[in-house]
């Protein structure tokens, strides 16, 4: 499978905990973007990467949010001290930089309990 | 920023019947717009997209205009299938063209 794959695809903790999720996106993609999803709405911009450089944050993002893409390739993105309105769907896609088209991953569900 | 705004939010038709979602824009320098598929528990998958410098692109029994001078878009789908039951998402590429801005989502139920 060539595909965007996200890790994990679900995850429970309690609130104040710290989580971590990983993408591994297309590997000719340059261009990687992480999005939140709650129920009902779109996908909302959290910050995208090209190559390693993590060109845009959104003005949302809490500080206990970071991403990274250390190497250029697969990315991380960690909460801190999640709370109960950090539950939601994370997606990450995965773009060739000029064409625009997003490729997304399943998904990494978070649920704070 | 750019805002995209997507009507309805909840569409029902009958087999067979014409599907149409519209959806409009706030910036005027947004130049592709995609929309996408997404399936209950599934990934957004694109089914197809337009750039500024065309007014309608079609594909089969689904087909997209665009309007700039009004800064809005929309998808159409003919002869719906129950399979075509799904919740899209309309989107715009930002002015400095480095993220998809999405509409809120319309699900559509197609009633065999």
């Amino acid at each position: 499978d060539t595909g965007v794959s996200q890790d994990p695809r679900h995850k429970i903790t309690k609130r104040g905990q710290n989580v971590t999720f990983r993408c591994d996106p297309i590997s000719e993609h340059n261009r990687l973007y992480w999005y939140r999803q709650t129920l009902g709405q779109g996908p909302e911009f959290l910050t995208y990467f090209q190559n390693e450089a993590q060109l845009e944050k959104s003005r949302l993002l809490s500080d206990r949010f970071s991403a990274e893409r250390p190497k250029g390739s697969f990315s991380t993105l960690e909460i801190q001290r999640t709370e109960q309105g950090d539950s939601a769907m994370y997606l990450c896609a995965s773009s060739w930089q000029t064409t625009g088209e997003l490729f997304f991953g399943e998904g990494s569900r978070l649920t704070v309990l | 920023g750019e805002n995209v705004e997507q009507h309805p939010s909840t569409l029902s038709v009958q087999e067979g019947d014409s599907a149409v979602i519209k959806c409009t824009y706030s910036d005027s320098a947004s130049n592709y717009f995609p929309w996408y598929k997404q399936e209950l528990g599934k990934r957004p998958q694109l089914i197809i997209d337009i750039r500024s410098n065309v007014g309608e692109k079609k594909d089969q029994r689904i087909a997209v205009t665009l309007n700039k001078t009004a800064k809005h878009f929309s998808l159409h789908i003919t002869e719906t299938q129950p399979e075509d039951s799904a919740v899209y998402f309309c989107a715009a590429l930002s002015n400095a063209g480095n993220m998809l801005t999405f509409g809120g989502g319309t699900r559509l139920m197609v009633k065999p």
